[in-house]
């Protein structure tokens, strides 16, 4: 099993460009997420997903839209990028099982992003 | 607004040493999780804590969690080079269907031979 792949791995993009960030997860997870790390802030959520054809938003959702059109995708997209979006973009998963406490979630390897 | 605040940002320490890391928050939570990220790497769970006082050890790390369940420790004995790299805690929070995770700032570990 691959777990929890991300593409593209990096990019650099110029203010205004948009671009589209690929989840994918081979465990048949319900619960997908988006979230964005940036140094000294640990990892803020930006969007989640409870389901196929489900979205909700998470923390810090301002400048991104996401769609799970499949069950095992989860694709976050910039519209008009800009220099605050500057971070390393982690996608992660979740059974999102009964037992909510001890739900755990895999993260895939993170996508390095640059807006110049 | 950052609800989870780790102690120490930073820690270099010699292999062989104790360690304890800090995760404090006002906010109540029900259950608390560690992970450890290495360098170009997501996140990967360490431990779940779900009751309040609860103790769980992994080999050499134990963790606490809070009797209130608002804050949690993470103790390190005779540290190796091995547990080099970022600690993150987590606090759960069920809301509507969804547990969602409230990460803290991180402890970064480098541990020297």
């Amino acid at each position: 099993n691959a777990g929890v792949t991300q593409t593209p791995k990096f990019r650099v993009l110029k203010t205004g460009q948009s671009m589209t960030l690929l989840c994918a997860q081979d465990m048949n997870h319900e619960y997908m997420y988006w979230y964005r790390q940036d140094p000294g802030m640990g990892l803020r959520l930006i969007h989640y997903s409870v389901g196929e054809g489900t979205t909700a938003k998470g923390e810090v959702p301002d400048g991104y839209n996401v769609s799970r059109l499949k069950k095992q995708n989860f694709l976050l997209g910039l519209e008009s990028a800009a220099p605050s979006q500057t971070s390393v973009y982690f996608c992660a998963s979740s059974f999102g099982a009964a037992s909510w406490r001890t739900d755990t979630q895999y993260f895939g390897p993170g996508t390095r992003l640059t807006v110049l | 607004t950052q609800l989870l605040e780790q102690s120490p940002q930073f820690l270099s320490i010699q292999e062989g040493e104790n360690l304890t890391v800090y995760c404090n928050s006002s906010s109540v939570f029900s259950s608390l999780q560690w992970y450890r990220q290495e360098p170009g790497e997501g996140p990967v769970l360490l431990v779940t804590v779900v009751t309040g006082g609860e103790v769980k050890k992994l080999k050499r790390l134990t963790f606490q969690f809070g009797d209130a369940r608002k804050d949690s420790s993470l103790h390190i004995t005779a540290a190796q080079p091995g547990d080099t790299g970022l600690y993150l805690c987590a606090g759960a929070k069920i809301t509507g269907t969804a547990s969602k995770l409230t990460f803290g700032t991180g402890t970064r570990l480098q541990v020297t031979l």
